[in-house]
């Protein structure tokens, strides 16, 4: 069965750079989460999308931007980057329109580098 | 408050024996999801099982059962007949509201758990 895709899998990047995280979600899930975990840390929300529109926001800073295509799928734009933005980002996929445990499927994750 | 709390940060476990991992919430929401995760140190985020707020039985998924005690708020996942493969990371989550409601996953602190052979 189709999965969520991260892609790229790894990035390193240098201080002050931007980077573009990208997810396909589960073919018709209609809303997208991300979250970012730091190094030991569990993953904290970022913001979420449902239906292209922004559904809820968490902790994540001015300098990150989302949002998510007419094809459901979604990027994360980080600009300004910092040594501890380095984290692990993971995106969720799941679907309004079902009653059952939907916020179950994550991608793989990327794991960002900042040096 | 912390809306999950994970008093372990590390457990330790003979191969093929059963272990407990605590989980303790805190929400005022009457519909709520409860979740556990695996995350072995590849960093992939495995999904293991899923209790709902107004679910009568104890849910379980293989090796994996999920005791439920609502007038406690908590949700320990048991992991029985340990395996090598099972030591990693273990997050408990839970989503406030309705299943389809689009809400987010508050994840607890983890628990590491280590499996001796």
């Amino acid at each position: 069965a189709a999965g969520v895709i991260q892609s790229p899998r790894h990035l390193i990047k240098e201080k002050r750079e931007t980077a573009t995280l990208k997810c396909y979600p589960i073919p018709r899930h209609d809303t997208v989460y991300w979250y970012q975990q730091g190094p030991g840390q569990d993953p904290q929300f970022l913001i979420s999308f449902y239906e292209k529109m922004q559904s809820d926001k968490g902790s994540i800073p001015d300098r990150f931007s989302a949002q998510q295509f007419s094809d459901y799928h979604s990027e994360l734009n980080m600009s300004s980057l910092e040594l501890g933005d380095s984290a692990l980002y993971f995106c969720a996929s799941s679907s309004a329109l079902t009653s059952e445990n939907t916020e179950a499927f994550f991608g793989q994750g990327t794991r960002l580098t900042v040096v | 408050a912390q809306k999950i709390t994970q008093t372990q940060p590390g457990m330790f476990v003979q191969e093929k024996e059963a272990v407990t991992l605590d989980c303790t919430y805190d929400t005022s929401d009457q519909s709520y999801g409860l979740f556990w995760y695996k995350q072995p140190s590849s960093g992939e985020m495995i999904f293991l099982i899923y209790q709902g707020s107004y679910d009568e039985q104890n849910a379980t998924e293989g090796r994996y059962s999920l005791n439920f005690q609502k007038a406690r708020k908590s949700a320990n996942l048991v992991i029985s007949a340990s395996q090598l493969g099972d030591s990693a990371m273990y997050f408990c989550a839970m989503r406030e509201g309705l299943a389809g409601s689009a809400r987010q996953l508050t994840f607890g602190s983890g628990t590491q758990l280590t499996v001796l052979p």
